[in-house]
Protein backbone atom coordinates (compact mmCIF):
# COMPACT_ATOMS: atom_id res chain seq x y z
CA UNK A 1 0.00 0.00 0.00
CA UNK A 2 1.52 3.32 -1.06
CA UNK A 3 2.00 5.22 1.46
CA UNK A 4 2.92 9.42 0.85
CA UNK A 5 4.89 11.50 3.38
CA UNK A 6 5.00 15.59 3.43
CA UNK A 7 7.66 17.96 5.05
CA UNK A 8 7.30 20.29 6.60
CA UNK A 9 3.68 19.84 7.64
CA UNK A 10 3.41 23.51 8.36
CA UNK A 11 5.71 26.46 6.91
CA UNK A 12 5.26 30.70 7.58
CA UNK A 13 7.63 32.63 4.86
CA UNK A 14 8.03 36.36 4.35
CA UNK A 15 6.99 37.35 1.10
CA UNK A 16 9.43 37.02 -2.08
CA UNK A 17 11.51 33.86 -0.15
CA UNK A 18 11.78 31.10 -2.39
CA UNK A 19 10.42 27.87 -0.77
CA UNK A 20 11.22 23.62 -1.25
CA UNK A 21 8.30 21.35 0.05
CA UNK A 22 8.83 17.51 -0.13
CA UNK A 23 7.16 14.62 -0.58
CA UNK A 24 8.57 11.20 -0.08
CA UNK A 25 6.01 8.10 -0.97
CA UNK A 26 7.17 4.17 -0.60
CA UNK A 27 5.74 2.80 -3.74
CA UNK A 28 8.11 3.90 -6.71
CA UNK A 29 6.05 1.95 -9.14
CA UNK A 30 4.14 5.22 -10.44
CA UNK A 31 2.63 6.25 -13.75
CA UNK A 32 3.16 9.88 -12.42
CA UNK A 33 3.10 12.22 -9.47
CA UNK A 34 0.62 15.00 -9.34
CA UNK A 35 0.89 18.30 -6.66
CA UNK A 36 -2.38 20.01 -5.84
CA UNK A 37 -3.43 23.08 -3.96
CA UNK A 38 -6.09 23.60 -1.90
CA UNK A 39 -7.57 26.63 -0.48
CA UNK A 40 -9.61 26.76 2.73
CA UNK A 41 -12.91 25.81 1.79
CA UNK A 42 -12.62 24.33 -1.58
CA UNK A 43 -11.25 21.45 -3.64
CA UNK A 44 -8.54 20.80 -5.23
CA UNK A 45 -6.86 22.79 -8.12
CA UNK A 46 -3.91 20.40 -9.96
CA UNK A 47 -0.57 22.27 -10.52
CA UNK A 48 1.93 20.15 -11.50
CA UNK A 49 1.54 16.39 -13.27
CA UNK A 50 4.86 14.85 -13.76
CA UNK A 51 5.23 11.50 -15.30
CA UNK A 52 7.12 8.70 -14.45
CA UNK A 53 9.60 9.05 -17.06
CA UNK A 54 10.28 12.78 -16.20
CA UNK A 55 12.45 14.12 -14.34
CA UNK A 56 10.58 17.97 -13.08
CA UNK A 57 7.91 20.17 -14.86
CA UNK A 58 7.59 23.55 -14.48
CA UNK A 59 4.95 26.08 -14.34
CA UNK A 60 5.51 29.30 -13.94
CA UNK A 61 7.02 29.77 -10.13
CA UNK A 62 6.19 26.65 -9.52
CA UNK A 63 8.73 23.99 -10.59
CA UNK A 64 8.45 20.23 -9.17
CA UNK A 65 10.92 17.62 -9.00
CA UNK A 66 10.56 13.76 -9.27
CA UNK A 67 13.19 11.05 -8.19
CA UNK A 68 11.28 8.00 -8.67
CA UNK A 69 13.70 5.38 -7.73
CA UNK A 70 14.37 7.04 -3.96
CA UNK A 71 10.84 8.08 -4.24
CA UNK A 72 10.90 11.41 -3.27
CA UNK A 73 9.26 14.92 -5.37
CA UNK A 74 10.01 17.95 -4.42
CA UNK A 75 7.57 21.61 -4.97
CA UNK A 76 9.59 24.22 -5.58
CA UNK A 77 7.98 27.81 -4.93
CA UNK A 78 9.89 30.93 -6.32
CA UNK A 79 9.47 34.48 -5.29
CA UNK A 80 6.87 33.59 -3.10
CA UNK A 81 3.73 35.89 -2.40
CA UNK A 82 0.42 36.20 -0.22
CA UNK A 83 -1.86 34.58 -2.98
CA UNK A 84 0.31 30.96 -2.75
CA UNK A 85 -1.12 30.98 0.78
CA UNK A 86 -3.03 27.09 0.74
CA UNK A 87 -2.20 23.56 1.47
CA UNK A 88 -0.09 22.00 -0.83
CA UNK A 89 -0.36 18.36 -0.93
CA UNK A 90 1.52 15.47 -3.18
CA UNK A 91 -0.11 12.40 -5.21
CA UNK A 92 1.65 9.58 -6.75
CA UNK A 93 -0.43 7.74 -8.94
CA UNK A 94 -0.19 3.82 -8.70
CA UNK A 95 -1.88 1.16 -10.50
CA UNK A 96 -3.54 -0.40 -7.23
CA UNK A 97 -3.95 2.54 -5.09
CA UNK A 98 -4.81 4.64 -8.17
CA UNK A 99 -4.25 8.56 -6.25
CA UNK A 100 -2.70 8.41 -2.75
CA UNK A 101 -2.60 12.14 -1.25
CA UNK A 102 -0.13 13.21 1.44
CA UNK A 103 -1.17 15.29 4.70
CA UNK A 104 -0.15 18.26 3.11
CA UNK A 105 1.99 21.24 3.80
CA UNK A 106 0.08 24.23 4.77
CA UNK A 107 2.02 27.15 3.58
CA UNK A 108 1.60 30.71 4.78
CA UNK A 109 3.17 33.80 3.15
CA UNK A 110 3.17 36.92 5.10
CA UNK A 111 3.51 40.29 3.32
CA UNK B 1 -16.06 23.05 -19.54
CA UNK B 2 -17.76 23.80 -15.98
CA UNK B 3 -15.66 21.25 -14.38
CA UNK B 4 -16.39 18.58 -11.81
CA UNK B 5 -20.40 19.99 -10.67
CA UNK B 6 -20.97 18.46 -7.49
CA UNK B 7 -24.07 19.11 -5.41
CA UNK B 8 -25.63 20.34 -2.80
CA UNK B 9 -22.30 22.19 -1.81
CA UNK B 10 -23.18 21.84 2.02
CA UNK B 11 -25.71 19.50 4.04
CA UNK B 12 -26.84 19.55 7.35
CA UNK B 13 -28.88 16.21 8.26
CA UNK B 14 -29.72 14.30 11.25
CA UNK B 15 -28.55 11.06 12.33
CA UNK B 16 -30.41 8.33 10.59
CA UNK B 17 -31.26 9.91 7.76
CA UNK B 18 -30.20 9.22 4.30
CA UNK B 19 -27.65 11.30 2.59
CA UNK B 20 -27.17 11.60 -1.20
CA UNK B 21 -24.37 13.32 -3.09
CA UNK B 22 -24.31 14.17 -6.93
CA UNK B 23 -21.66 14.29 -9.14
CA UNK B 24 -21.56 15.17 -12.86
CA UNK B 25 -18.16 14.96 -14.19
CA UNK B 26 -16.06 16.81 -16.94
CA UNK B 27 -17.28 15.79 -20.84
CA UNK B 28 -14.70 13.31 -21.77
CA UNK B 29 -13.64 11.97 -18.77
CA UNK B 30 -13.66 7.98 -18.19
CA UNK B 31 -12.82 7.59 -14.83
CA UNK B 32 -14.74 9.20 -11.70
CA UNK B 33 -13.55 8.94 -8.39
CA UNK B 34 -14.89 9.44 -4.73
CA UNK B 35 -13.00 11.07 -2.45
CA UNK B 36 -13.97 11.86 1.51
CA UNK B 37 -11.82 14.38 3.89
CA UNK B 38 -11.19 14.73 7.39
CA UNK B 39 -9.20 16.45 8.98
CA UNK B 40 -8.14 12.71 11.59
CA UNK B 41 -7.87 11.15 7.98
CA UNK B 42 -7.11 13.55 5.38
CA UNK B 43 -8.22 12.65 2.25
CA UNK B 44 -9.18 8.90 1.48
CA UNK B 45 -10.03 7.59 -1.91
CA UNK B 46 -13.79 5.44 -1.48
CA UNK B 47 -14.39 4.06 -4.96
CA UNK B 48 -13.44 4.57 -8.50
CA UNK B 49 -15.68 3.94 -11.81
CA UNK B 50 -13.78 3.37 -14.76
CA UNK B 51 -16.23 4.02 -18.26
CA UNK B 52 -19.37 3.69 -15.74
CA UNK B 53 -17.84 0.27 -14.17
CA UNK B 54 -17.10 0.46 -10.12
CA UNK B 55 -13.17 -0.71 -10.30
CA UNK B 56 -12.09 -0.84 -6.68
CA UNK B 57 -14.52 0.40 -3.77
CA UNK B 58 -12.27 -1.14 -1.08
CA UNK B 59 -11.83 2.42 0.70
CA UNK B 60 -15.77 2.57 1.06
CA UNK B 61 -15.89 2.60 4.84
CA UNK B 62 -19.09 0.38 5.27
CA UNK B 63 -22.16 -1.20 3.90
CA UNK B 64 -23.91 2.12 4.96
CA UNK B 65 -22.02 3.62 2.02
CA UNK B 66 -23.02 2.83 -1.65
CA UNK B 67 -22.10 4.68 -4.81
CA UNK B 68 -23.59 4.52 -8.52
CA UNK B 69 -23.17 5.75 -11.77
CA UNK B 70 -25.52 5.00 -14.34
CA UNK B 71 -24.07 6.88 -17.06
CA UNK B 72 -21.00 8.77 -18.37
CA UNK B 73 -22.43 12.18 -17.18
CA UNK B 74 -23.95 11.10 -13.40
CA UNK B 75 -22.55 9.50 -9.94
CA UNK B 76 -24.02 9.44 -6.35
CA UNK B 77 -22.89 8.56 -3.04
CA UNK B 78 -25.33 7.42 -0.95
CA UNK B 79 -24.99 7.46 2.88
CA UNK B 80 -27.63 5.07 4.69
CA UNK B 81 -28.53 5.56 7.38
CA UNK B 82 -26.11 8.42 8.43
CA UNK B 83 -23.73 8.61 11.20
CA UNK B 84 -22.06 11.91 13.29
CA UNK B 85 -18.51 10.04 12.10
CA UNK B 86 -19.52 10.55 8.70
CA UNK B 87 -19.28 14.51 8.98
CA UNK B 88 -16.64 15.50 6.28
CA UNK B 89 -16.12 16.63 2.89
CA UNK B 90 -17.08 14.59 0.19
CA UNK B 91 -15.21 15.23 -3.60
CA UNK B 92 -15.46 13.64 -6.45
CA UNK B 93 -13.18 13.95 -9.16
CA UNK B 94 -12.52 12.32 -12.71
CA UNK B 95 -9.97 11.50 -15.13
CA UNK B 96 -9.09 10.92 -19.00
CA UNK B 97 -6.94 10.98 -21.66
CA UNK B 98 -8.33 13.99 -23.11
CA UNK B 99 -6.81 15.53 -20.29
CA UNK B 100 -4.04 13.89 -20.25
CA UNK B 101 -5.18 12.03 -16.82
CA UNK B 102 -4.68 15.19 -14.86
CA UNK B 103 -7.51 14.94 -12.50
CA UNK B 104 -10.23 17.65 -11.62
CA UNK B 105 -11.67 17.76 -8.63
CA UNK B 106 -14.51 19.24 -7.56
CA UNK B 107 -15.59 22.05 -4.85
CA UNK B 108 -16.59 19.42 -2.43
CA UNK B 109 -19.62 18.80 -0.36
CA UNK B 110 -19.82 19.47 3.17
CA UNK B 111 -21.52 17.24 5.21
CA UNK B 112 -22.37 17.43 8.69
CA UNK B 113 -24.75 14.64 10.39
CA UNK B 114 -25.81 15.84 13.59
Amino acid sequence: KQEVTQIPAALSVPEGENLVLNCSFTDSAIYNLQWFRQDPGKGLTSLLLIQSSQREQTSGRLNASLDKSSGRSTLYIAASQPGDSATYLCAPYTSGSRLTFGEGTQLTVNP
Amino acid sequence: DAGVIQSPRHEVTEMGQEVTLRCKPISGHNSLFWYRQTMMRGLELLIYFNNNVPIDDSGMPEDRFSAKMPNASFSTLKIQPSEPRDSAVYFCASDGEVSGNTIYFGEGSWLTVV
